[in-house]
């Protein structure tokens, strides 16, 4: 089984500033990474992926996330912010072969974006 | 997007009574999940298909029921809603493997309040 840890559930910061949001995860087999972003009264929209392969991935506006094996974990990253991008933000973890593509989702972080 | 469609978007339902909320998309795609979605939970994972008349349970299935008798169609039924089910119910699609598909993409939601 896997499980998901956000470590943070609301990040403020100021516009142009950078960010990071944390996530690790565990699980005893390979697994796919995910970071989803949901706007206010929205749904869930995915933002970038690790299936494989380079361990920066980027999204095309703005935000990249490193997978690290050693330290489980998949953090996200961009280096200047704006208003826009206040929403909630969701790490989901999905085991491979036989899992059907679950997802097992860490509980949010809610990054807030003040002028 | 990829074609889902929910309905509702949103109910009042009293305590007691059963509920079918219904899930479609348009494209074929083999995989479906239904999650629900509650403060500090993240998403949670009720009942997933792989195929029609293929369904299996999730992390949070007790109290929940699904059927799948068409490709299109995904349908979560609340036999006898509590209080407790009140939440923002999110279906998602994902290809096969043999597809690519990887990641879910999710519908707009449906947000259920039981009084």
């Amino acid at each position: 089984a896997q499980s998901v840890t956000q470590l943070d559930s609301q990040v403020p910061v100021f516009e142009e500033a950078p960010v990071e949001l944390r996530c690790n995860y565990s699980s005893s087999v390979s697994v796919y990474l995910f970071w989803y972003v949901q706007y206010p009264n929205q749904g869930l929209q995915l933002l970038l992926k690790y299936l494989s392969g380079s361990t920066l991935v980027e999204s095309i506006n703005g935000f990249e996330a490193e997978f690290n094996k050693s330290q489980t974990s998949f953090h996200l990253r961009k280096p200047s912010v704006h208003i826009s991008d206040t929403a909630e933000y969701f790490c989901a973890v999905s085991a491979g072969g036989t899992s059907y593509g679950k997802l097992t989702f860490g509980q949010g972080t809610i990054l807030t974006v003040h002028p | 997007d990829a074609g889902i469609t929910q309905s509702p978007r949103h109910k009042v339902t009293e305590t007691g009574t059963p509920v079918t909320l219904r899930c479609h998309q348009t494209e074929n795609h083999r995989y479906m999940y239904w999650y629900r979605q509650d403060p500090g939970h993240g998403l949670r994972l009720i009942h997933y298909s792989y195929g029609v008349k293929d369904t299996d349970k999730g992390e949070v299935s007790d109290g929940y029921s699904v059927s799948r008798s068409k490709t299109e169609d995904f349908l979560l039924t609340l036999e006898s809603a509590t209080s407790s089910q009140t939440s923002v119910y999110f279906c998602a699609i994902k290809d096969g493997w043999w597809a690519g598909g990887y990641e879910q993409y999710f519908g707009p939601g449906t947000r259920l309040t039981v009084t």
